[in-house]
């Protein structure tokens, strides 16, 4: 079973501010990283899927690196609006083909 | 080019009664996975179907849970017997394949068992 840990679990920022977080997980036997965001009552939505050591992928002021050498990930908020207040969910898929979620990091977007 | 269906969106039982929750992936995704929320926990992995075959099952409970994904029709989780420890959010995602393609998410069935 994978171990995907995501820190900080909460995050207050002002608007404007950017902010990151990371998620940790085994370097070995990795195959692809998800970010998601979640908003409470909604599903899930799909930021952004890594697989490649050193992957940089964007969207929008939201961007996302991949380091499978030292098992990590962070995502990166630019400029954060008040919109941008939800869970952040990191998921990791390894030999077992499904994804193993962390807890998430909660971001609230202070105006 | 509907996303996710699940349905209902809230279901309540009484402890004993059996529940069915229901999935239709997006239209051409043939893999299915179910995940359950359980309050103030993050989500946890039931159970991965390819059609007409469980794939991965370790995330679900041995005994009165089932799934299915039957070659016609939607995915059904069924959990006989329910307690009031499988009050939760049950999620299902569908993907095109396995590993690095993205999870399209329903919007989950609320189970609350009185």
């Amino acid at each position: 079973i994978l171990n995907v840990e995501q820190s900080p679990q909460s995050l207050h920022v002002q608007e404007g501010d950017s902010t990151n977080f990371t998620c940790s997980f085994p370097s070995s036997n990795f195959y692809a990283l998800h970010w998601y965001r979640w908003e409470t009552a909604k599903s899930p939505e799909a930021l952004f899927v890594m697989t490649l050591n050193g992957d940089e992928k964007k969207k929008g002021r939201i961007s996302a690196t991949l380091n499978t050498k030292e098992g990590y990930s962070y995502l990166y908020i630019k400029g954060s609006q008040p919109e941008d207040s939800a869970t952040y969910l990191c998921a990791v898929s390894g030999s077992a083909r499904q994804l193993t979620f962390g807890s998430g990091t909660q971001l609230t977007v202070l105006p | 080019n509907a996303g996710v269906m699940q349905n209902p969106r809230h279901l309540v039982r009484r402890r004993g009664q059996e529940a069915r929750l229901r999935c239709s992936p997006v239209k051409g995704h043939s893999h299915v996975y179910w995940y359950r929320q359980l309050p103030e926990e993050g989500l946890k992995f039931m159970v991965y179907l390819q059609k007409e075959n469980i794939i991965d099952e370790s995330g679900m409970p041995k005994e009165r849970f089932s799934a299915e994904f039957p070659k016609e029709g939607p995915s059904i989780l069924r959990i006989q017997q329910v307690v009031r420890g499988d009050s939760a959010a049950y999620f299902c995602a569908s993907s095109l394949g396995e590993g690095s393609y993205g999870y399209t998410f329903g919007s989950g069935t609320r189970l609350t068992v009185v």
